[in-house]
């Protein structure tokens, strides 16, 4: 799987959006980028995933850039249940129980 | 909606103990993956099954296995329990068959071994 590279750890206001970006210049062209976010020790999150399209659910929003070497997960209204560690992750579509590599993430830390 | 299903929750043993964790799966999910979370650590794979059939396996001790069964519930027995077991264990489940192996994981069973 592709290698995935996230800051460390972002702040953000309550009430803005959250951008948090991802780099994966080596995806392969079937590989999906997935989100997921870890509320502290709960089991981690399924958030968003797409391939080439920009994508969005009730939780977020995703875009992929054209290159798809990049991607970010926009949280639209931040509030501090948002709180988290989120990971980026790359994978083919289907791998038939291959595991999901977590790390290191990006730490959000919403604020009042 | 029904979640991934965990048991227990919270589990203490001595070291040199056995232990074992139960993971339901969503309905109609036919795999299941199990991971471990030791403290300040990211979740780390340790063994996955797809219809009953052991499909990938991670950094596992050899004195943890697992299997999956005919209702595709999944135990994970632990042997030999040392200290550096004590971790969170989440399980996840996904419904492969139908064309996405979209994870979701369970809420966690926490070890501590004495």
């Amino acid at each position: 799987d592709a290698k995935t590279t996230q800051p460390p750890s972002m702040d953000c206001a309550e009430g803005r959006a959250a951008n948090l970006p991802c780099n994966h210049s080596t995806i392969s062209g079937n590989e999906y980028v997935y989100w997921y976010r870890q509320i502290h020790s709960q089991g981690p999150q399924y958030i968003i995933h797409g391939l080439k399209n920009n994508e969005t659910n009730e939780m977020a929003s995703l875009i992929i850039t054209e290159d798809r070497k990049s991607s970010t997960l926009i949280l639209p209204h931040a509030t501090l249940r948002d709180t988290a560690v989120y990971y980026c992750i790359v994978r083919p579509p289907i791998n038939y129980g291959q595991n999901f590599v977590f790390g290191p993430g990006t730490r959000l830390s919403v604020l009042p | 909606a029904a979640g991934v299903i965990q048991s227990p929750r919270h589990l203490i043993k001595e070291k040199r103990e056995t232990a074992t964790l139960k993971c339901y799966p969503i309905p109609r999910h036919d795999t299941v993956y199990w991971y471990q979370q030791g403290p300040g650590q990211d979740p780390q794979f340790l063994i996955s099954f797809y219809e009953k059939m052991q499909s990938d396996k991670g950094s596992i001790p050899d004195r943890f296995s697992a299997q999956q069964f005919s209702d595709y519930h999944s135990e994970l027995n632990m042997s030999s329990l040392e200290l550096g077991d004590s971790a969170l264990y989440f399980c996840a489940s996904s419904r492969t068959s139908s064309g996405t192996d979209t994870q979701y994981f369970g809420p966690g069973t926490r070890l501590t071994v004495l």
